[in-house]
């Protein structure tokens, strides 16, 4: 596709369910991050990737968060036993490498989780 | 620790005016600074990118220009419009391949 896809676009969840979240990068996008922001905040990093490198999770807020990233394509990034405090949006972004002084972010259009 | 900043938080201009976005970072060894747009809803569009070894960058009405010693850039916007009602935030990229986002400055264009 021509941008970075996220689905769903929202989701709405009860307390303590898990939910997926799905992120398909632009063609070719070797680096990918996943980031969360909070309603009025700011841009909240969670976890990137670059090929098949070991990932960045140092963002990660607890344990009940993980992503994986099969090579270069699809990402997904899976919370268990959500939390009320886990609302929020959740965007995912690519670039052509990591390593780059001139490789920009490209974002998707994000995930907007409720959880009730 | 990379802590980025933006000011002012809000602005409120009328259409027309020339504006500027401010950026500061303070750890001074990045790799580029990236400006985006956010409209409501939606996720970010890139803007501009600075590389660290540049002093500025220009698209259309945008330029933005870059400080990297003294920690700052600027979003400077020529004859502003409604159509740029927005979120701007700026993200700085460090060695560690991390990117660091200011909190953003919401931009109203009154007509």
């Amino acid at each position: 596709g021509a941008g970075v896809s996220q689905s769903p676009s929202n989701k709405v969840t009860e307390k303590g369910k898990d939910v997926e979240l799905r992120c398909d990068p632009i063609s070719g996008h070797t680096a990918l991050y996943w980031y969360r922001q909070r309603l009025g905040q700011g841009l909240e990093f969670l976890i990137y990737f670059q090929g098949n490198s070991a990932p960045d999770k140092s963002g990660l807020p607890s344990d009940r968060f993980s992503a994986e990233r099969t090579g270069e394509s699809v990402s997904t990034l899976t919370i268990q036993r959500t939390q009320q405090e886990d609302s929020a949006v959740y965007l995912c972004a690519s670039s052509l490498t990591l390593s780059s002084y001139n490789s920009p972010l490209h974002f998707g259009n994000g995930t907007r989780l409720t959880v009730t | 620790k990379q802590e980025v900043t933006q000011i002012p938080a809000a602005l409120s201009v009328p259409e027309g005016e020339n504006l500027v976005l401010n950026c500061s970072f303070t750890d001074s060894a990045i790799y580029n600074l990236q400006w985006f747009r956010q409209d409501p809803g939606k996720g970010l569009t890139s803007l501009l990118l600075i590389q660290s070894s540049q002093r500025e960058q220009t698209s259309g009405r945008l330029n933005a220009s870059l400080d990297k010693s003294s920690g700052r850039s600027t979003l400077y916007i020529a004859a502003s419009q409604p159509g740029d009602s927005a979120t701007y935030l700026c993200a700085v990229k460090n060695a560690g391949n991390m990117l660091t986002f200011g909190g953003g400055t919401r931009l109203m264009v009154k007509p």
